[in-house]
């Protein structure tokens, strides 16, 4: 079946400019992760949705972070003003619900940012 | 922000070697603990979740146990091949059974298999 897929797989901007990442979860998945990994992390947690809400934003870096999911399946990623510290691969995960430690989180190939 | 701690950050290890490397967690309030590998260009993929202390996980080759007493756990690759290498990255999630549970990951180790 179809695992959760991101796009675009790399993407270069500019200093200062506006990006959006997508991430498709698994069809039925009620939650919905973004974590990003800089060089030499671990990923860290941004935020997390269970459904359509923003359940849990307290990863996000300050406000130039934004994401949605406005029905329940696909989210968006959205940074403004990027700076090259926000270069680093950003993961999506979905889960079958969120709530319960053992559930397992499936990944994408993440979007790899590079701030010139 | 939990501490997961992963040991080595990297290792080469010739094809047919065995193989471990260990990640440590806070032992109180543990919930389950992830096991996940991360080859290059490719979605990490979940190995093992683990939830009870003493618990042994196999998956091929490859076997993980767990001490949530002392808060560590160990994963074992047996007769290593080329295709073993990746970064191996364990997760220990927050919150409580009906929570988030986001991962707090460890900073993984990277495996390189030699031919």
């Amino acid at each position: 079946g179809a695992g959760v897929s991101q796009t675009p797989s790399n993407k270069v901007t500019e200093k200062g400019k506006y990006v959006e990442l997508r991430c498709d979860p698994i069809s039925g998945h009620t939650a919905l992760y973004w974590y990003r990994q800089s060089l030499g992390q671990g990923p860290e947690f941004l935020i997390y949705f269970q459904g359509t809400g923003a359940a849990d934003d307290s990863g996000l870096p300050n406000d130039r972070f934004f994401a949605v999911r406005p029905e329940g399946s696909v989210s968006t990623l959205k940074i403004q003003r990027t700076e090259r510290g926000d270069s680093a691969v950003y993961l999506c995960a979905s889960s079958f619900k969120a709530g319960l430690a053992h559930y397992e989180q499936y990944f994408g190939p993440g979007t790899r940012l590079t701030v010139t | 922000i939990l501490n997961v701690e992963q040991s080595p950050q990297s290792l080469h290890v010739q094809e047919g070697d065995s193989t471990n490397f260990t990640c440590s967690f806070p032992s109180s309030n543990f919930y389950a603990l992830h096991w996940y590998r991360w080859e290059t260009a490719k979605s990490p993929e979940a190995l093992f979740v683990m939830t009870l202390n003493g618990d042994e996980k196999k998956k091929g080759r490859i076997s993980a146990t767990l001490n949530t007493k002392e808060g560590y756990s160990y994963l074992y690759i047996k007769g290593s091949q080329p295709e073993d290498s990746a970064t191996y990255l364990c997760a220990f999630p927050s919150g409580d059974q009906t929570g988030a549970n986001n991962l707090f990951f460890g900073t993984g180790t990277r495996l390189t298999v030699i031919p």
